[in-house]
Parts: C-alpha cells; sequence; structure tokens
C-alpha cells in the first residue's frame, strides 16, 4: 500500500463549477500536507499547504485535512480553464521526504 | 531569481548508453532533491542533499543510478548503463532547509531506445 494513495482521475468539470479533490494517507505521524499543482510539460508548484488538521483558504482554493480519518481534500470553487491540471497532494515526513500521490489530472471545459 | 535549471530539458539515447542530467538549484537554497515521474508510479524522490551531502539515497533504483553534488549550485543525476525503463521525467527541487518548501525544476524528459 503506497503511504499517500490519490485517485488518478481524469476529472472533467464545467467552468465555474466546485472541485473536490481528495487524497488518503496511512501514517498517522504525517503533519504537514501540501498540494501542488503541475501544468501540462512543466513542474510541479506548491498551491496550498496545511500543518495538522483543520482548514486553509486562499483566494478560491480551500485545503481541508482531517487527521481522524487520515483524509486531505483540496476544494476549487468557481473553477476556470486556467485551472486545468495535474493536482498532486503530498505527505511530509519526519525524515523530510515529500511522499506524493499519484496526482489527479482535472480538466475544466468552459 | 531564475528558479531551479536542469539541463538538458530534453534527451533520447539508446539503452546502454550513460545519462547525465543536471540541476542548478536556487542561489541560498541549501537542500536539493531529485525525483522521477512515471504514468505507473507518479512521482518519487530518488535522492536528496542538504549541504551539499546525500541525506537519502534509498530511493535510488539501482547501482546504475549515482549521483553528485560537488558544490552548492550544481548537482548531477547519472545513469550508466542506461536502460529503457529509465525512461522518465527527472525533477531536480531546491528548497531553503529541508522541511521547507520546495522548488521544482521544469524537468528533464529521458527517453532510453
Amino acid at each position: 500500500q503506497k503511504e499517500v494513495e490519490q485517485d488518478p482521475g481524469p476529472l472533467s468539470v464545467p467552468e465555474g463549477a466546485i472541485v473536490s479533490l481528495n487524497c488518503t494517507y496511512s501514517n498517522s505521524a504525517f503533519q504537514y500536507f501540501m498540494w501542488y499543482r503541475q501544468y501540462s510539460r512543466k513542474g510541479p508548484e506548491l498551491l496550498m499547504y496545511t500543518y495538522s488538521s483543520g482548514n486553509k483558504e486562499d483566494g478560491r482554493f480551500t485545503a481541508q485535512v482531517d487527521k481522524s480519518s487520515k483524509y486531505i481534500s483540496l476544494f476549487i470553487r468557481d473553477s476556470q480553464p486556467s485551472d486545468s491540471a495535474t493536482y498532486l497532494c503530498a505527505a511530509l515526513n519526519q525524515g523530510g521526504k515529500l511522499i506524493f500521490g499519484q496526482g489527479t489530472e482535472l480538466s475544466v471545459k468552459p | 531569481d531564475a528558479g531551479v535549471i536542469q539541463s538538458p530539458r530534453h534527451e533520447v539515447t539508446e539503452m546502454g548508453q550513460e545519462v547525465t542530467l543536471r540541476c542548478k538549484p536556487i542561489s541560498g537554497h541549501n537542500s536539493l532533491f531529485w525525483y522521477r515521474q512515471t504514468m505507473m508510479r507518479g512521482l518519487e524522490l530518488l535522492i536528496y542533499f542538504n549541504n551539499n551531502v546525500p541525506i537519502d539515497d534509498s530511493g535510488m533504483p539501482e547501482d546504475r543510478f549515482s549521483a553528485k553534488m560537488p558544490n552548492a549550485s550544481f548537482s548531477t543525476l547519472k545513469i550508466q548503463p542506461s536502460e529503457p525503463r529509465d525512461s522518465a521525467v527527472y525533477f531536480c527541487a531546491s528548497s531553503p532547509g529541508t522541511y521547507e518548501t520546495q522548488y521544482f525544476g521544469p524537468g528533464t524528459r529521458l527517453l532510453v531506445l
């Protein structure tokens, strides 16, 4: 079993829709969680990070961590075609290594 | 800042050949990471350095893979001999410190025929 699991999709939504991206993880010791966005043929870029449980909001993006269920979520409100990318969740382990999920490919149709 | 710089951006080689990938981290960053990304396995950490010293190379798949960081502004990942299953996108990332945000380069697309 991978330490961080993510449904690879692809996920296709109409413009303006609310998008929900989800991951699960197995190591209860993970404390820092990140979401990276990767456009086609580019390197991943950090979108948001959270520490422990709770929500963090940044514009149209909200990251949520539920440590009791080991569940990580990213919500995108009012999705735009420019949000079309692959979204990768990641957890930072005690050794400083980022453990990535498989990535979910999102397509927002105009 | 120019960001993390990787070269070459694309590499096509034949099985058995030596491949060298290069990375220049962001100036002032103390940690450097090499990742490999494939459709099947996603993004996997191969090795990371802190202050030019290899800290964890447990992700290096085989002895055919080696990485060096001779100074704070340069690192190489070498595959010798290369095999078709090494075909992937290889990313270099750097961060100010081990537990801080990692900034990724544009990647090197490697195809081994």
